[in-house]
């Protein structure tokens, strides 16, 4: 397959901690990227790697992998986290990159 | 401080060609692969295109493959995008985006990092 697949609509309640899933054949190989895009702005990377956060990005953003889902976690999920989320990996073939479809996060 | 500028995004027909430019500073433009990626209004992201550090390599999304060229001049510090033959479902917001190529080590594989984004030049193709 060469798709990644995102539940289109997540929320939270502020404060509580939410998850976040990508599924896809390729993230049995491929740890994901995930970004973070605020409206009228241009995406920003939040979590690569096995769970790295790049510098400036709160440490209540984690991610995991298991099998073919990649997961964001939010632990403490504050107003400003509400806004679109996108995951990322390279396809099986290892030639292109895909994007999920994305989250929409609402925080309660 | 990384600074990318995309410019070159216009209204055109159908069929038409157009060059995107993205002007890079604030780091080493040749030592980094450099990506396209495009956002149709209201829609999710796509990625277009990711060429190489030395652009000795180039990939292309199915979806514009045969179609687009990605290029890099690394005297100017600039990336390109030589678009051809537009449609009407090319019609995006295109993104250029310092990019840290994916790679395999150890057993793990690690997708690209698209560390940095410019704010986007806005392509509209239309009759």
């Amino acid at each position: 397959s060469s798709e990644l697949t995102q539940d289109p609509a997540v929320s939270v309640a502020l404060g509580q901690t939410v998850t976040i899933t990508c599924q896809g054949d390729s993230l049995r190989s491929y740890y994901a990227s995930w970004y973070q895009q605020k409206p009228g702005q241009a995406p920003v990377l939040i979590i690569h790697g096995k769970n790295n956060r790049p510098s400036g990005i709160p440490d209540r953003f984690s991610g995991s992998s298991s099998r073919n889902t990649a997961s964001l976690t939010i632990t403490g999920a504050q107003a400003e986290d509400e806004t679109d989320y996108y995951c990322s990996s390279r396809d099986s073939s290892g030639d292109h990159v895909l994007f999920g479809g994305g989250t929409k996060l609402t925080v309660l | 401080e990384v600074q990318l500028l995309e410019s070159g995004g216009g209204l055109l027909q159908p069929g038409g060609s157009l060059r995107l430019s993205c002007a890079a500073s604030g780091f080493t433009f040749s030592t980094y692969a450099m990506s396209w990626v495009r956002q149709a209004p209201g829609k999710g992201l796509e990625w277009v295109s990711t060429i190489s550090v030395s652009g000795d390599k180039t990939y292309y999304a199915d979806s514009v493959k045969g179609r687009f060229t990605i290029s890099r001049d690394t005297s100017k510090n600039t990336l390109y995008l030589q678009m051809n033959r537009l449609r009407a479902e090319d019609t995006a917001l295109y993104y250029c985006a310092k990019t840290q190529l994916g790679y395999c080590s150890g057993g793990y594989c690690y997708s690209d990092l698209l560390d940095y984004w410019g704010q986007g030049t806005l392509v509209t193709v239309s009759s």
